[in-house]
């Protein structure tokens, strides 16, 4: 079974640049989270999708940041116009409500480089 | 305050002896989640394993076993036999119920380093 899928893998971008970053769940899961990871710090929920949904948003800064989940599947988080703060991994995770743990799977990130 | 505290930022320990990783955990909740992952410098995070707040015995997996002291808010990884290939990030989570929405709050991690 294959497990959640990001691209890019790396990004580097001078900064007001725009960005985007994919992510394609494990088959099956309906729940999928975007997480921002700083150097050296757990990672913090940035936004979080049941289906198509976006049923917590509420950590993400709305004014460059953007996610779109159109058919309950693959999602996209964009940034625009990135800043110099904004370097770090951004990681994407799903998972299952039927599952014993609900526990979530990550993908291997994006690292975000704004030069 | 952190709901989340991990007191160890850098753990060495020499390979095939037992480590034990420190967390400890604020909530007024009676229901939650305490997890434990792994990331290897590769960068994803690794499910190792759960704990529910109503579980009465410690979890294990393998030679992972989580030490779960409810009265004192802790729950403590504990590695037996250490490998080289455990050398990585680990990050103590707890899941709890906000506005609603089931929400997984990280601390800020320990680093391991195995020694041969």
């Amino acid at each position: 079974e294959a497990g959640v899928v990001q691209s890019p893998r790396y990004k580097i971008i001078e900064k007001k640049q725009p960005v985007a970053f994919w992510c394609n769940p494990i088959s099956g899961h309906n729940t999928l989270y975007w997480y921002l990871q700083n150097l050296g710090q757990g990672p913090e929920l940035l936004i979080r999708y049941e289906n198509e949904e976006a049923v917590d948003d509420s950590q993400l800064p709305k004014d460059r940041f953007s996610a779109e989940r159109l058919k309950g599947v693959d999602s996209t988080l964009k940034i625009q116009p990135a800043e110099l703060g904004d370097s770090a991994v951004y990681l994407c995770a799903s998972s299952w409500g039927g599952s014993s743990y609900n526990e979530q799977f990550f993908g291997p990130g994006t690292r975000l480089t704004v030069l | 305050a952190q709901k989340i505290t991990q007191t160890q930022p850098g753990m060495f320990v020499q390979e095939k002896e037992a480590v034990t990783l420190d967390c400890t955990y604020d909530t007024s909740d009676q229901s939650y989640g305490l997890f434990w992952y792994k990331q290897p410098s590769s960068g994803e995070m690794i499910f190792l394993i759960y704990q529910g707040s109503y579980d009465e015995q410690n979890a294990t997996e393998g030679r992972y076993s989580l030490n779960f002291q409810k009265a004192r808010k802790s729950a403590n990884l504990v590695i037996s036999a250490s490998q080289l290939g455990d050398s990585a990030m680990y990050f103590c989570a707890m899941r709890e119920a906000v506005q609603g929405a089931q929400k997984l709050v990280f601390g800020q991690g320990t680093r391991l380093t195995i020694n041969p």
